[in-house]
């Protein structure tokens, strides 16, 4: 069965660091692309971040609202993938899911974890 | 980056009505197309991808089509289980985009 499980979420204040991390089970990870999506409360769905597998050269690519702030990146000897979030702001503030998949095709989903940033 | 249009916002409908959700997309996606459903508390669940095809246990009242940079889900006979928000996402090039969602009610 596929699982993914976030952990690391909580209240933060604004200009802080938090890591997120989403541990998974039931698939191949090595060979599969990780995502975060993120949901502000109220809001709609953004994607965040992707990481491509060791076939991809493990590229990563950013939303331009997190880009320069947010790192994604994996421990395949883990089957974990992590989203390092610095310089937090108030509209960082949001449900973020992990998710596999490759060009938008997000199959398996996390229940999320939540992020708030406020002082 | 690539605008997704989606469209109506929100959409009220009597059971076993037909429904139709349109996303436009800002440029030539071919067939680079999902869609979600997101019932209230709970983790998106994808439902077509490749613009056309159903995902694992999606049931076949759900169609997606695409008419050039137009794409559509179409729910032929809307159960109460399908109430919720449905969204639109391009996988074409990163970064992704997805539509703004689509809140499906009961009228």
């Amino acid at each position: 069965e596929v699982q993914l499980v976030e952990t690391g979420g909580g209240l933060v204040q604004p200009g802080s660091s938090l890591k997120l991390s989403c541990a998974t089970s039931g698939f191949t990870f090595s060979i599969t692309w990780m995502n975060w999506v993120r949901q502000a409360p109220g809001k709609g769905l953004e994607w965040v971040a992707l990481i491509k597998d060791k076939y991809g050269n493990y590229e990563a690519n950013y939303a331009e609202s997190v880009k320069g702030r947010f790192t994604i990146s994996r421990d395949d000897s883990k089957s974990r993938v992590y989203l390092q979030m610095n310089t937090l702001r108030d509209q960082d503030t949001a449900t973020y899911y992990c998710t596999r998949g490759i060009m938008g095709n997000f199959d398996y989903w996390g229940q999320g974890v939540m992020v708030t940033v406020s002082s | 980056d690539i605008q997704m249009t989606q469209s109506p916002a929100s959409l009220s409908a009597s059971l076993e009505e037909v429904v139709t959700i349109t996303c436009q997309a800002s440029l030539d996606i071919g067939n680079w197309l999902a869609w979600y459903q997101q019932k209230p508390g709970k983790s998106p669940q994808f439902l077509i991808f490749g613009a056309t095809s159903l995902a694992d246990g999606v049931p076949s009242r759900f169609s997606g089509s695409r008419s050039g940079t137009q794409y559509s889900l179409k729910i032929s006979r809307l159960q109460v289980e399908d109430l919720g928000i449905y969204y639109c996402l391009q996988g074409y090039s990163a970064p992704y985009t997805f539509g703004a969602g689509t809140k499906l009610e009961l009228k």
